[in-house]
């Protein structure tokens, strides 16, 4: 059982559309943080969230933590070609020992 | 800096035999972190050092697996006789710790993709 469910699985868009992944746990986190990672690349850090009802935008990304610190979301408007990959969420909390956990992540396809 | 630096990039190998695997973190990082991915999942969580000390061991881990950080510097994580089933990328992190456990952030290397023939 993952600590984080992430969904959808997969997604395929055409470019310019909007769409939201999301992150749920049924953990408190002290903070939660999104990744972005490429085929044979590590993740890269996106944002870290540690508010509850905290919202951070990234150029086209939002990003938003939960009132309860147990779920987040990651807003992309008007997807580029150049979104693709696979979006992570992660979370740290005390229980886990601060290490982070992740959820299986997101596939997102955009084509052109 | 340049970040995390791991080698080998790719590493294949016959089952049975042992491999080695570096992490060069981020110089002024306390924390190293090592975990593994397969494909279609999110990276699943081995070990992190702080400094040199060793603090915590993925029940997951069996005992082929060693990892260290003999000078709170670079670390290696050590697979004996390995199996099929290790086939994965190994992914090393490094983090700056604060305060009363405020986590900002992993970097990440770029991994090193591990198959077991």
């Amino acid at each position: 059982t993952q600590l984080l469910e992430q969904s959808p699985q997969f997604l395929s868009i055409q470019e310019g559309e909007n769409l939201t992944v999301y992150c749920n746990s049924s953990s408190v986190f002290s903070s939660l943080q999104w990744y972005r990672q490429e085929p044979g690349e590590g993740p890269v850090l996106l944002v870290t969230v540690v508010t509850g009802g905290e919202v951070k935008k990234l150029k086209r990304l939002t990003f938003q933590f939960g009132d309860a610190r147990k779920d987040s979301s990651l807003h992309i408007t008007a997807a580029q070609t150049g979104d693709t990959g696979l979006y992570l969420c992660a979370g740290a909390a005390e229980e886990y020992g601060n290490k982070l956990v992740f959820g299986a992540g997101t596939i997102l396809r955009v084509k052109s | 800096d340049t970040g995390v630096s791991q080698n080998p990039r790719h590493k294949i190998t016959k089952r049975g035999q042992n491999v080695t695997f570096r992490c060069d973190p981020i110089s002024e990082h306390n924390r190293l972190y090592w975990y593994r991915q397969t494909l279609g999942q999110g990276p699943e969580f081995l070990t992190y050092f702080q400094n040199e000390a060793q603090l915590e061991k993925s029940r997951l881990l069996s005992d082929r697996f060693s990892a260290e950080r003999p000078k709170g510097s670079f670390s290696t994580l050590e697979i004996q006789r390995t199996e099929q089933g290790d086939s994965a990328m190994y992914l090393c992190a490094s983090s700056l710790l604060l305060g009363q456990g405020a986590n900002y952030g992993y970097t990440f290397g770029s991994g090193t993709r591990l198959t077991v023939v």
